[in-house]
């Protein structure tokens, strides 16, 4: 089966840098995903690795160890507007399906 | 950019009551899929389409199905609605590269 840990909730400062953790065990890993979701809103998709190594897009950047079975996202130059949860999901399994993570709800603080 | 669409933001329905929720996307993708996203548990996959009149059980198939007739629309049928079945429903839509969801449904069933 599929399973996706990630801290439940994070704190950080406007103007500041913060990693989000995901730890996955998967059989047969087809890539993973990054996604923002407001309150009330449906997610958003940010990024998607396939390969190990680090992706940088703008202020967000996400991180593949698929020995490791670990990724992170990295957001820096943190806006109020990046209050949100992030969701980590996981495509692979014997349908080449997407799992979410619970995802972790970031607050940031002026 | 693509564009997944759903029937309604938010939707009241009654116990008992046959629901049908309508999806469609744009971008000529042969896979969709279908998620209820509830507080504490996360976005669960309950199905999901590789192609027209396929489909296939995700991970909390029970009191739901589905019809795929044209590959552009995937709908999710509620066959006789219930209390625990109120939730917010979100289709999504993946290429190669990424999934993308639509703006979701909120289903009340009173």
């Amino acid at each position: 089966g599929q399973n996706i840990d990630q801290p439940t909730e994070m704190t950080a400062t406007e103007g500041a840098i913060v990693q989000i953790n995901c730890t996955y065990q998967t059989s047969g890993f087809n890539g993973l995903f990054w996604y923002q979701q407001h309150a009330g809103e449906a997610p958003t998709f940010l990024s998607y690795n396939v390969l190990d190594g680090l992706e940088e897009k703008g202020r967000f950047s996400s991180f593949l160890s698929r020995s490791k079975g670990y990724s992170y996202l990295l957001l820096k130059e943190l806006q109020m507007k990046d209050s949100a949860s992030y969701l980590c999901a996981v495509r692979g399994g014997r349908d080449d399906k997407i799992i979410f993570g619970k995802g972790t709800r970031l607050h940031i603080l002026p | 950019d693509v564009k997944v669409t759903q029937s309604s933001r938010y939707l009241v329905k009654r116990t008992g009551e046959k629901v049908f929720l309508e999806c469609v996307q744009d971008m000529d993708h042969e896979n969709m899929f279908w998620y209820r996203q509830d507080p504490g548990l996360g976005l669960r996959l309950i199905y999901f389409s590789y192609d027209v009149k396929m489909k296939e059980k995700g991970d909390i198939p029970e009191g739901y199905s589905v019809s795929r007739e044209k590959k552009e629309r995937f709908s999710l049928i509620l066959e006789s609605a219930s209390t625990n079945q109120t939730s917010m429903y979100l289709c999504a839509s993946r290429s190669r590269t990424g999934q993308f969801f639509g703006p979701g449904t909120r289903l009340t069933v009173l």
